[in-house]
């Protein structure tokens, strides 16, 4: 079992530029999760989903977008990249409501 | 928002000696959740406490929630220097539409020193 994971670990972005972060699952959960995690700040939620075809907004949801088109894949876009999301992103899942998260090892992003 | 906010911000121990890590927290909760993330890492899931629970352990892991007072803590005994790492509690509250969202503290990093 993999668990959660995640790809690509590392990118440097130029301002402007778009990419996409994949988030892969093989527990098949239901629910996945997106957050960042800066210096001091600990870790904030961007957006969610509770099952396919669903997401929703979190926390800090400006300037990404998610898609759940399969139940085991999760991924967040950034359509213009600025430096403030300059972060490291971590995708987790979990099973039910009262069930831990599983993280993934994370995306280290920097945007100059 | 942060829901959680943990103290002390930083703990530095001996090995062996036990630790001590507060959560203090503003609203209702489903349940509370600690993870462990070690330098560069991953988040890892330690023990997660209902709301309905007061102590919970989990091998050298004891973890109480006080919902009266809003806070939490978790002990880990006997430390080794493998336990070296940040400590986030994470609070889990219902966040409408039948959906529930995990809110995390700023952490406790524990230094265990050989």
């Amino acid at each position: 079992n993999a668990g959660v994971t995640q790809t690509p670990k590392f990118r440097v972005l130029k301002t402007g530029q778009s990419m996409t972060l994949l988030c892969a699952q093989d527990m098949n959960h239901e629910y996945m999760y997106w957050y960042r995690q800066d210096p001091g700040m600990g870790l904030r939620l961007i957006h969610y989903s509770v099952g396919e075809g669903t997401t929703a907004k979190g926390e800090v949801p400006d300037g990404y977008n998610v898609s759940r088109l399969k139940k085991q894949n999760f991924l967040l876009g950034l359509e213009s990249a600025a430096p403030s999301q300059t972060s490291v992103y971590f995708c987790a899942s979990r099973a039910g409501t009262n069930d831990g998260y599983t993280f993934g090892s994370g995306t280290r992003l920097t945007v100059v | 928002s942060q829901q959680g906010e943990e103290d002390p911000q930083a703990l530095s121990i001996q090995e062996g000696e036990n630790a001590t890590m507060n959560c203090s927290y503003k609203t209702s909760i489903n349940n509370l959740q600690w993870y462990r993330q070690n330098s560069g890492r991953g988040l890892v899931h330690l023990i997660l406490i209902r709301s309905n629970e007061r102590e919970k352990h989990s091998g050298r892991l004891r973890v109480t929630l006080d919902t009266s007072k809003k806070s939490s803590s978790l002990l880990i005994t006997a430390s080794r220097a493998a336990d070296t790492a940040s400590y986030f509690c994470a609070t889990q509250a219902y966040s409408g539409a039948g959906s529930y969202q995990l809110t995390f503290g700023k952490g406790t990093k524990l230094s265990v020193i050989p």
